[in-house]
Order: C-alpha cells, then sequence, then structure tokens
C-alpha cells in the first residue's frame, strides 16, 4: 500500500512565525502535490512537484513556499503565517500521469 | 487549462433512493476524471477514475460513473444509498498528455442520508 505521511495531525502556530508542513511518501512517486481544503472551495492546489528541486505554482501560491530536496519528502513553508492561512493542509503524491494521487490525513493547521 | 464544476454543495437522499453527485468539466486535452471520498477527519480516498478506455465506471462501495464527451461530464451514481455512504465527495480532472501534470479538484458535495 502506498503511504503518503504528513508529519503532524494538527498545528497551532502564532501570526509571524515561520511554519514547516512536511510530507514524506514511500512509493518513489515522481509528483507530490500540496492542497489546503476550505469548507465550500474543496481543495486548491498549492505547489506541484515533478522531481527533486523541480516545482510549479499551483493556484493559490502566495504566502507559501515549497522545498523538495529529496524525492521522497516534500515540505511546505509559510513564511510568515497569517490568520488566513489557518485551514487543513493535505499533501499528496502520484506516479506519472495515468493514475490516481494518493492522500496522506492531513494537517490542521490553525493561526492565532 | 482545466477545471471542474460540482452542482449543488449540499445533497441529502433518503436510505436505499439513487445517489447522482454532478461533475462537469473543462479540458483542452483529453482528460483524466477522477471521483474522491473524505470521511470525516480523514484524507481522501479513490472512489473510481475514469483513463480513456470505458466509458461507464464502475468503482468501490457500489459507485460508478459516466464519461460524455459530448456534454463534459462525469456524474457519480449509486442505485441504493446506504448510511455509510455519508461523506464529502469530490470530482477532479488532469491532463492525460503529460508525466507532470496537476489535478485540479472541484469544490465538493456532501453528502447526507436520511433513515
Amino acid at each position: 500500500d502506498v503511504k503518503v505521511t504528513q508529519s503532524s495531525r494538527y498545528l497551532v502556530k502564532r501570526t509571524g512565525e515561520k511554519v514547516f508542513l512536511e510530507c514524506v511518501q514511500d512509493m518513489d512517486h515522481e509528483n507530490m502535490f500540496w492542497y489546503r481544503q476550505d469548507p465550500g472551495l474543496g481543495l486548491r492546489l498549492i505547489y506541484f512537484s515533478y522531481d527533486v528541486k523541480m516545482k510549479e505554482k499551483g493556484d493559490i501560491p502566495e504566502g507559501y513556499s515549497v522545498s523538495r530536496e529529496k524525492k521522497e519528502r516534500f515540505s511546505l513553508i509559510l513564511e510568515s503565517a497569517s490568520t488566513n492561512q489557518t485551514s487543513m493542509y493535505l499533501c499528496a503524491s502520484s506516479p506519472p500521469a495515468s493514475t490516481e494521487a494518493f492522500f496522506g490525513q492531513g494537517t490542521r493547521l490553525t493561526v492565532v | 487549462a482545466q477545471s471542474v464544476t460540482q452542482l449543488g454543495s449540499h445533497v441529502s437522499v433518503s436510505e436505499g433512493a439513487l445517489v447522482l453527485l454532478r461533475c462537469n468539466y473543462s479540458s483542452s486535452v483529453p482528460p483524466y476524471l477522477f471521483w474522491y471520498v473524505q470521511y470525516p477527519n480523514q484524507g481522501l480516498q479513490l472512489l473510481l477514475k475514469y483513463t480513456s478506455a470505458a466509458t461507464l465506471v464502475k468503482g468501490i462501495n457500489g459507485f460508478e460513473a459516466e464519461f460524455k464527451k459530448s456534454e463534459t461530464s462525469f456524474h457519480l451514481t449509486k442505485p441504493s444509498a446506504h448510511m455509510s455512504d455519508a461523506a464529502e465527495y469530490f470530482c477532479a480532472v488532469r491532463p492525460g498528455y503529460s508525466s507532470a501534470s496537476k489535478i485540479i479538484f472541484g469544490s465538493g458535495t456532501r453528502l447526507s442520508i436520511r433513515p
């Protein structure tokens, strides 16, 4: 079974803090994704990586950055957390197109 | 560019009734299409996928979906709803031309089942 592991289920951070959300997958997938999920808005793509050190902006990249130094790990960085970044964050990975993405359990981030 | 529209943010049906969740997509290239389900406090789980083979796709838990190119639709159905089907359902699209492609999701439909 594919396993996508997000480092935390729940996080509480203060406004202005630098926040790291970590995601690790164990299936040697090339593609990895970060989404945020908000009620009524579904999943919105923040960033996408199709290989080590390669990244592409999604629909809502403002206020976020990413790092992919190793194939199995994809980190989402909030440079200076703000209250409007309070959300559920979902990481996913997939092999090359023609198959689905596999999701982690999500990290619920609260910025106070 | 790709996009997905899910009609109806909330659908409520009686146990045993037909479930119909609507999804329309936009894609400039032949798409791959997916339906995912999310139970409370969990990640997303794949229900079924269309990848240019048969247009009628069967998935887990008795769900199926039909790809209709002329209508740009990929509606999800189940003949008889069960209480355990209560969850949020997401339709997603991915361009089928590249090994490095984004997956775009709709806004989701919450399915409630009445006893």
